[in-house]
């Protein structure tokens, strides 16, 4: 079945440091992908998504690019903040399960 | 509403009880979910709907679970004779529609936090 890894947490980095958050997937067909979010405290929220192969979706600095060949898409942030320290979820949404199935999600922890 | 609203936020409940979450999805969204998040692990998929009926329910973990939506709004999440491996997060989410041709950007609820002593 469909199905998401990513890599574990947390992963710790001072301001300014070069981030990646490590994503794959498998799935029938040909899904969305998609990057949220869970701030402290905050509900889970849409931080960037690509629905074809070779998309690249960004958002807030961050990017990921929809890589059909090696069934990636990897989280890429040039400089983080402290601000970005949050929980981060991959998921994949395919038409033929019609809903959208999670990595267990990477804790990301910036420090000043 | 402007966003996916779930109550209560907050509840507590000694084992055996059981419980009522409810979610009220974006309107005009026609897909809801439902989802459980444990602490410290990712998000377990429940249920969802497509208007009122539920195609794929098969992330209820047992028959102490069920859910229904009615008006293609409102959905209740039961749990009967709730046990403390219950505790969790659920979360509530809505979409446009699911199926052909929707690129799956679920929105999401903030949450109901269930404890159970």
């Amino acid at each position: 079945g469909d199905s998401v890894t990513q890599m574990e947490g947390p992963v710790t980095l001072s301001e300014e440091a070069f981030l990646t958050i490590n994503c794959t997937y498998t799935a029938t067909g040909y899904p969305s992908l998609f990057w949220y979010v869970q701030y402290p405290g905050e509900g889970l929220q849409l931080l960037l998504k690509a629905t074809k192969a070779d998309d690249k979706g960004s958002n807030k600095g961050f990017e990921a690019t929809y890589r059909k060949e090696t069934t990636s898409f990897h989280l890429e942030k040039g400089s983080v903040q402290v601000s970005d320290s949050a929980v981060y979820f991959c998921a994949n949404y395919g038409g033929a399960t019609n809903k959208l199935i999670f990595g267990t999600g990477t804790l990301l922890a910036v420090q000043p | 509403g402007a966003g996916v609203s779930q109550s209560p936020s907050n509840k507590v409940t000694e084992k055996g009880k059981d419980v009522e979450l409810r979610c009220d999805p974006i309107s005009g969204h026609t897909a809801l979910y439902w989802y459980r998040q444990r602490l410290g692990q990712g998000l377990e998929f429940l249920i969802y709907f497509q208007g009122n009926s539920a195609p794929d329910k098969s992330g209820l973990p047992s028959d102490r679970f069920s859910a229904e939506r009615t008006g293609e709004s409102v959905s209740t999440l039961t749990i009967q004779r709730t046990q403390q491996e219950d505790s969790a997060v659920y979360l509530c989410a809505s979409s446009l529609w699911a199926g052909q041709g929707n690129t799956g950007e679920l929105f999401f609820g903030e949450g109901s936090r269930l404890t159970v002593l």
